[in-house]
Order: structure tokens, then sequence, then C-alpha cells
């Protein structure tokens, strides 16, 4: 079955790069996500990728994909404050289905 | 537009009540889907519906009904409130097409006591 895999929580200093990694288990996922939750809100997507691509840029997120670990990250670059939040990656499950991740938990210091 | 609305956004419930959470979307997406989230947990699929007049069970989908009668609204009901079900209920929808790309709605928090 699908299960999807993350560490819980993650502490930087503003301006680091922060890097959330994800394990995933079904190879047929079609694409990747990463969602970001905010406090007292409802997911929102912050990208995602198609399982033929090793990796993909947007502004200050960068997605990669290692399609034989199993194994993807998001990579913050210059994180801030407001970055602070839960971020889940999901797998495809199926053609109507996701799988999310248990989240982790992002703490950005001044 | 609104994009997806839920309400409540907060309810208690004693043991044994039932309620009614609602969704309504105005993005005219024909799937939709509700998730509970656990605290510390990621999200679990409880029931969705790929279209008017059809809906599936998903992982959670015991104590819970859905019905969608229109493609604008999917109503999670419970029947018969325990403990268990104490948690945040999201609901999400989808347009048809590749990216599988979800949209949530703010969430209800329930608990049962």
């Amino acid at each position: 079955g699908e299960d999807v895999e993350q560490s819980l929580f993650l502490s930087v200093r503003e301006g680091d790069s922060s890097v959330i990694n994800c394990t995933y288990t079904d190879s047929s996922s079609t694409y990747l996500y990463w969602y970001k939750q905010e406090p007292g809100a409802g997911l929102q997507l912050l990208t995602y990728i198609f399982s033929n691509m090793d990796m993909k840029q947007d502004q200050r997120l960068t997605v990669l994909l290692n399609k034989k670990d199993k194994h993807l990250s998001l990579r913050i670059a210059d994180t801030q404050t407001g970055d602070s939040a839960i971020y889940f990656c999901a797998e495809t499950a199926g053609f109507q289905k996701l799988v999310f991740g248990t989240g982790t938990r992002l703490l950005v210091s001044p | 537009n609104a994009g997806v609305t839920q309400t409540p956004k907060f309810r208690i419930l004693k043991i044994g009540q039932s309620m009614t959470l609602q969704c309504a979307q105005d993005m005219n997406h024909n799937y939709m889907y509700w998730y509970r989230q656990d605290p510390g947990m990621g999200l679990k699929l409880i029931y969705y519906s790929v279209g008017a007049g059809i809906t599936d069970k998903g992982e959670v989908p015991n104590g819970y009904n859905v019905s969608r009668s229109t493609t604008e609204d999917f109503p999670l009901r419970l029947e018969l409130a325990a403990p268990s079900q104490t948690s945040v209920y999201f609901c999400a929808t989808r347009r048809a097409g590749d990216s599988n790309e979800q949209f949530f709605g703010p969430g209800t928090r329930l608990t049962v006591l």
C-alpha cells in the first residue's frame, strides 16, 4: 500500500536554506506534491513535480526527485519567518486520490 | 469566487449526537474529498466523490456518510459521534485533468466529549 514518510520537525535560522525530505512507496505515482499548512488554515499547494522530472525550480523553491530511491525533497532558499508552517508531501494514489505524509513542522527563528 | 467553504468552523458534540459538516465550492470542480487530520498526523481520506451522484469510500469511512446531489455541495454526516472522531476535517476539490491539484477549505474543528 501507499505510505509517505517525513521527518516531524526542522528548525532553521532566518536567511538559511531549509531542506525537507520525504520518502514514498508508490513507484507509479504520476505527480508528487508539496503542500503548505499555516496555523489554523487548510493546505495550499506550493509546487509539484511530474514523475519524469528530476528537478523543478520555482523562485525560492527547489524540488528534487530521486525515483530510484523514491525520495523527494523541498529546498527553500533564504528562509523567512513567514515560511514557518507545516509542509506535507503527497503522492498520487490511483487516478483520483492523494496520499499525504505526516507533515514536517518548519520553525524559522530570527 | 469564494473557492471552497466549510461550515461550521468549530463544533463541540456530546457522545452519540449527530451532525452534518457542510462543504460548498463555486469552482465547478467535479471531484470533492473529505479528509480528517488528527494532531501531529497527516491527512486521512474519509470519502470522495468524482461527480454528482457518485461517492466512494476512502481509508477511514467508518462512522461517516456522505451524499453528493449537486456539483457544488458535499456534506459529511456523523450519525453517532464518538471521541475518536475528534479531529479537524478538511474538504477539498479537484478539477478534472492531469495534475491532480487539490484545493482545500479552511477546515472544521470538531471535538466530541
